[in-house]
């Protein structure tokens, strides 16, 4: 049973330029959670998806980032116009139900530098 | 008042010592608990939850006491391997905040030195 996959697992991305970080949950899980560690910092939750719904994105930043879990494929984060402050681990975890009660699972991340 | 508070160490113990962390919470509502370990640049990985009746797994022991909004981990026989960030880990799901977040302390070093 493959656990959370994530891709790019580094991305190096200019000022201006979007990056756009997949995550693919565990097999039988419909719950997806980003959340951000930005150097030397803490880990910081963003967004919660299910399929095709956003239930909590009280962590996303209000401008420039925005995230989906569509019916089919993996869930994405997308960051647009980039800036240096976005450098920082973006990872995605995932769990079976939607209950405060269930373990997240995480992913191995996704560097992202922006030079 | 930070939502999730840990002693950031770093802890160096020998292998084979006892050694225990500590975190403390803000929101009495709290629900659930659990400890993280990371690694240097990897994901977080569940080291185990924690219950209101305290568990153990091996060698590792959580304990939770709500009253005072404070749990413990205790780690004995420390091994090489230990040496790692622990992460004090709490989901709120209170006052509108969904059960999809959770709150992660800052983290403690531990280095366990032969």
């Amino acid at each position: 049973n493959a656990g959370v996959m994530q891709n790019p697992r580094h991305l190096v991305r200019r000022r201006g330029q979007e990056a756009r970080l997949r995550c693919s949950p565990m097999k039988g899980h419909s719950h997806v959670y980003w959340y951000r560690q930005l150097p030397e910092e803490g880990l910081k939750f963003m967004v919660y998806l299910q399929k095709e719904n956003i239930i909590d994105e009280s962590g996303m930043p209000k401008e420039r980032f925005s995230a989906e879990f569509p019916k089919e494929g993996p869930s994405i984060l997308r960051i647009q116009q980039v800036v240096r402050g976005d450098s920082a681990a973006y990872f995605c975890a995932s769990s079976p139900m939607g209950s405060s009660y269930n373990e997240q699972f995480f992913g191995p991340g996704t560097r992202l530098t922006v030079l | 008042r930070k939502e999730v508070e840990q002693d950031p160490g770093p802890f160096n113990v020998p292998e084979g010592a006892t050694v225990a962390f500590n975190c403390t919470y803000s929101n009495s509502a709290s629900q659930s608990f659990f400890w993280y370990r990371q690694d240097c640049r990897k994901e977080p990985k569940l080291l185990m939850s924690v219950y209101s009746s305290g568990n153990e797994d091996g060698r590792f022991t959580a304990q939770l006491n709500r009253a005072s909004q404070y749990i413990s981990l205790l780690i004995r026989d420390s091994k090489l391997s230990d040496s790692a960030t622990y992460l004090c880990v709490v989901n709120m799901a209170a006052g509108g905040t969904s059960y999809g977040k959770l709150t992660f302390g800052q983290g403690t070093i531990l280095t366990v030195h032969p």
